[in-house]
């Protein structure tokens, strides 16, 4: 697609329910990463997918946290139990092959998750 | 640990006014800088530094990366209302793996 495309840009959940946000990288874009932003934070890494691999989850907080891309495109943040602490703007960023010098990331507009 | 610090935290001025925004960083193999400005929703591309001293300009604001002292400021001259934003600093490190370490923003308003 022209830009990075995330659904839903709004979820209402409840304490214990289980989420899936989705993100849709720019097409040709090799390389995805999801980020966390907290209310007067700068975005927190939870993950990079470079194809379908996930070369770096070092950022997700614990396993209730899980994300997908099977077939190197669209991808998918899974979160089980969720918490009121997981209440957050997710952020959903690609950018071309990660070896190729052209690394500047174009960010998607965002998942709102709230958890009540 | 890898960090980038921002400065200040929160900044209001008059339309007009310059402002000059900072971002220093302690990070393990620094590949680039880049800067970001995000408004309600998704931050949106600036500038991406990678050399010392090379001013990189888009109409009024401009930007410069200070490699030895490892730091970079981004300026906005004759500051409008649509200025305001928070203006992210991120460092692009490869230490093992390719990520990018935010700072925690400068939330910026610009009064009329």
């Amino acid at each position: 697609g022209a830009g990075v495309s995330q659904t839903p840009s709004n979820k209402v959940t409840e304490k214990g329910k289980y989420v899936e946000l989705r993100c849709d990288p720019i097409s040709g874009h090799t390389a995805l990463y999801w980020y966390r932003q907290s209310l007067g934070q700068g975005p927190e890494f939870l993950i990079y997918f470079q194809g379908t691999g996930a070369a770096d989850d070092s950022g997700l907080p614990n396993d209730r946290f899980f994300a997908v891309r099977p077939e190197g495109s669209v991808s998918t943040l899974k979160i089980q139990r969720t918490e009121r602490g997981d209440s957050a703007v997710y952020l959903c960023a690609s950018s071309p092959r990660r070896d190729s010098g052209a690394n500047v990331l174009t960010f998607g507009a965002g998942s709102r998750l709230t958890v009540l | 640990e890898d960090k980038v610090v921002q400065s200040p935290l929160s900044l209001v001025v008059h339309e007009g006014d310059t402002v000059t925004l900072n971002c220093s960083y302690e990070v393990t193999n620094f590949r680039s800088l880049l800067w970001y400005k995000q408004e309600k929703k998704a931050p949106t591309f600036l500038f991406m530094l990678t050399s010392s001293g090379i001013e990189k300009k888009s109409g009024r604001l401009s930007s410069i990366l200070d490699k030895k002292e490892l730091f970079s400021i981004l300026n906005i001259t004759a500051t409008q209302t649509g200025d305001s934003a928070i203006y992210l600093c991120a460092v692009d490190i490869t230490s093992g793996t390719y990520k990018y370490i935010f700072g925690t923003g400068t939330r910026l308003k610009v009064l009329a």
